[in-house]
């Protein structure tokens, strides 16, 4: 079945310090949506990529598809307390099923 | 708008217990779905559905049953608790989960649901 992988699982970075996360799918994808989920709260949705090659900002965090449409990734820029928390990524198999990656857990040292 | 509601937030099950977990979107979304998240697991999908009287089956499906008979709500069934569903669940809806528009999910607050 679709699998959909995230690394790293952890990463802890210095307040002002870039951060990036990576995600890898077995299978191509139509699209591509990143999630951030708060220390005990519910994901939020942060966008969607859908073209092969896109690349989309919002702010300092940046969003990239690969080419093949099997890969995707977040590179936040000086990174604040406020990005602490868990960023998924995930996308629709081809039954409709919208599958998750584990996340990465990004914390943030003072 | 209230977006996706969920309830009760918290529940504590005896085992063999079952229970509903609700779930309800006013926002006309056809798309959604249940999630159940463990520690280091991510989001697993339980059940979706791309419809109202359509479901069908996700990655961890035993032990839970759902119904779809209005477009709005989407309740989960847990027929007989067991310890290894303690865990925290969220329903989630989306208009589309294809197409190039900016869709995504919009996901309820959660249940946290410990099973003794």
């Amino acid at each position: 079945g679709q699998q959909v992988m995230q690394i790293p699982q952890y990463q802890h970075v210095q307040e002002g310090e870039d951060f990036t996360t990576y995600c890898n799918s077995s299978t191509t994808l139509s699209n591509i949506q990143w999630y951030k989920q708060r220390p005990g709260g519910h994901p939020v949705f942060l966008i969607q990529l859908v073209k092969s090659g896109e690349v989309k900002k919002q702010k300092r965090l940046t969003f990239q598809f690969g080419e093949a449409k099997k890969n995707s990734s977040l590179h936040i820029t000086a990174t604040q307390t406020t990005d602490v928390g868990t960023y998924f990524c995930a996308g629709p198999g081809r039954d409709d099923k919208i599958i998750f990656g584990k996340g990465t857990r990004l914390h943030i040292l003072p | 708008n209230a977006g996706v509601t969920q309830t009760p937030k918290f529940q504590v099950l005896k085992t063999g217990q079952s229970m509903t977990l609700q779930c309800a979107q006013d926002m006309n979304h056809e798309y959604m779905s249940w999630y159940r998240q463990d520690p280091g697991m991510g989001l697993r999908l339980i059940h979706y559905s791309v419809g109202a009287g359509i479901t069908d089956q996700g990655e961890v499906p035993n032990g839970y049953n759902v119904s779809r008979s209005t477009t709005e709500d989407f309740p989960l069934r847990l027929l007989s608790a067991a310890p290894s569903q303690t865990s925290v669940y969220f329903c989630a809806s989306s208009y589309s989960i294809y197409g190039t528009h900016n869709y995504g999910y919009t996901f309820g607050s959660g249940t946290r649901l410990t099973v003794v």
